[in-house]
């Protein structure tokens, strides 16, 4: 079955700077990689997500690239703020809404 | 806010006893997924129900089972409570063939 590994688990930066995090998956069939921010106690929100088709997708200050060859993407997030500080997942499925796997975490820290 | 609400909030069972937790979808959405959260984890695919039927299932015990209504509202039955089944249980509504997934809230169960 699919496997997604996430890094770093913590992660902490300055405000203003960038954050990166980075997942693998395992199964090439994974053709759907949502990112998720789960604020404490909080249901984890859908912030972007992008298809096998595309390379890279934006909005706003979040982006996130995808290299299917490597079978691996990453989430990008610049000027960051305090309220960006949540814990992120990353996740896979196939086509149809399939079962997410989800990696780990990472627990991301903006310092003021 | 999505439109995807789980009740209750929180829950306190003893072990060996069982447990229902509910959830509505999201209007528009037929498909609902379940996860269990252990703290400081991902959360874990449990089930998923399309059109009142069991649509894939995670790496769950059959004391773990679920039931989808015509309105697409969901139930998570857990029998013979174990002290590790405490746990955040969320559960997500998407449409199936579109990918996106919405979260509630959560139940925070736990096992005494």
């Amino acid at each position: 079955g699919e496997n997604v590994e996430q890094h770093p688990s913590t992660l902490s930066v300055q405000e203003g700077d960038s954050a990166v995090i980075k997942c693998t998956y395992s199964d090439s069939a994974s053709n759907y990689f949502p990112w998720y921010k789960q604020e404490l106690g909080k249901r984890p929100q859908l912030i972007i997500d992008i298809r096998s088709n595309v390379g890279e997708k934006k909005d706003q200050r979040i982006a996130v690239t995808l290299n299917k060859t490597a079978k691996h993407f990453s989430l990008h997030i610049t000027e960051t703020q305090p309220e960006d500080s949540a814990v992120y997942f990353c996740a896979a499925s196939g086509s149809y809404g399939q079962n997410f796997v989800f990696g780990p975490g990472t627990r991301l820290s903006v310092l003021p | 806010e999505t439109g995807v609400t789980q009740s209750p909030t929180h829950l306190i069972k003893t072990r060996g006893q069982q447990v229902t937790l509910r959830c509505s979808s999201q209007s528009g959405h037929n498909t609902v997924s379940w996860y269990q959260q252990a703290l400081g984890q991902g959360p874990q695919f449990i089930f998923q129900y399309y059109r009142e039927e069991e649509n894939g299932r995670g790496n769950f015990p059959p004391r773990f089972s679920g039931l989808q209504f015509p309105n697409y509202s969901s139930e998570l039955n857990v029998n013979a409570l174990e002290l590790d089944d405490s746990a955040l249980y969320l559960c997500a509504s998407s449409l199936r063939g579109n990918t996106e997934a919405f979260f509630g809230q959560g139940t925070r169960l736990t096992v005494v």
